[in-house]
């Protein structure tokens, strides 16, 4: 069944422990997307895709990073967790272009409680 | 600039009650304009997207240009509604969502 998976589901860690949250999707999307997500607040984008070895950094500023080797998969790291990287992080697809592209399918997200 | 307004942050209303979750924004283009909605323990997805002109659910919201609004409606609430509600707003020319802008977020309650 075509979906977006998130793994980690819950995580804590220490202060200055690396981590890499997993997103892959089965839905043959183009585009990917990882936002940023606290309570009461907008969703924030941190990172996105066009593709295989295209990544760029959104609006909001991050200590992470990202990589897309292969299609499906787009992971996040971060070298060295702190307190104020405790959020709940969202991965996303799109489709490629069209009047898809801006509609967007949600992972379940990954909640990063780093003490 | 683009930006997305939800003035209420909670909002609670009877079962069988008219709901109204309130979205503004300013953008100087042409907008798309799109409402999703995160149920308890379930992933954010999309409701509806003003240029399908659907009704989602029992909800409909109507793109007003002239005042820069796109509320979400629903006559009759159920207490399956409640759910967090996110307006979101991207130029209707981008080729992605990368441009893609969400509002802060209502909390909608239904009460039995």
């Amino acid at each position: 069944e075509a979906d977006i998976y998130q793994t980690p589901r819950y995580l804590v860690i220490g202060t200055g422990k690396k981590i890499t949250l997993e997103c892959s999707q089965t839905m043959g999307h183009d585009k990917m997307y990882w936002y940023q997500q606290d309570p009461g607040m907008e969703l924030h984008l941190i990172h996105y895709s066009y593709g295989v070895n295209s990544t760029e950094k959104g609006d909001l500023s991050s200590e992470s990073t990202v990589s897309r080797i292969r299609t499906e998969h787009f992971p996040l790291t971060l070298e060295s967790a702190r307190p104020s990287h405790t959020s709940q992080y969202l991965c996303a697809s799109s489709l490629g272009g069209g009047s898809g592209a801006n509609v967007l399918t949600f992972g379940a997200g990954s909640r990063l409680t780093v003490l | 600039a683009q930006r997305v307004t939800q003035p209420e942050k909670l909002l609670s209303v009877f079962k069988g009650a008219p709901v109204e979750l309130k979205c503004n924004y300013s953008y100087s283009g042409s907008p798309e304009l799109f409402w999703y909605v995160q149920y308890s323990r379930q992933r954010l997805q999309l409701l509806l997207r003003h240029i399908s002109r659907e009704s989602i659910k029992g909800f409909t919201a109507d793109l007003n240009k002239g005042e820069t609004s796109f509320h979400l409606k629903k006559p009759f609430a159920q207490e399956e509604d409640s759910a967090m509600y996110y307006c979101a707003l991207s130029p209707i020319s981008s080729g992605s969502a990368r441009q893609l802008t969400f509002g802060s977020g209502t909390q909608l309650t239904v009460l039995p």
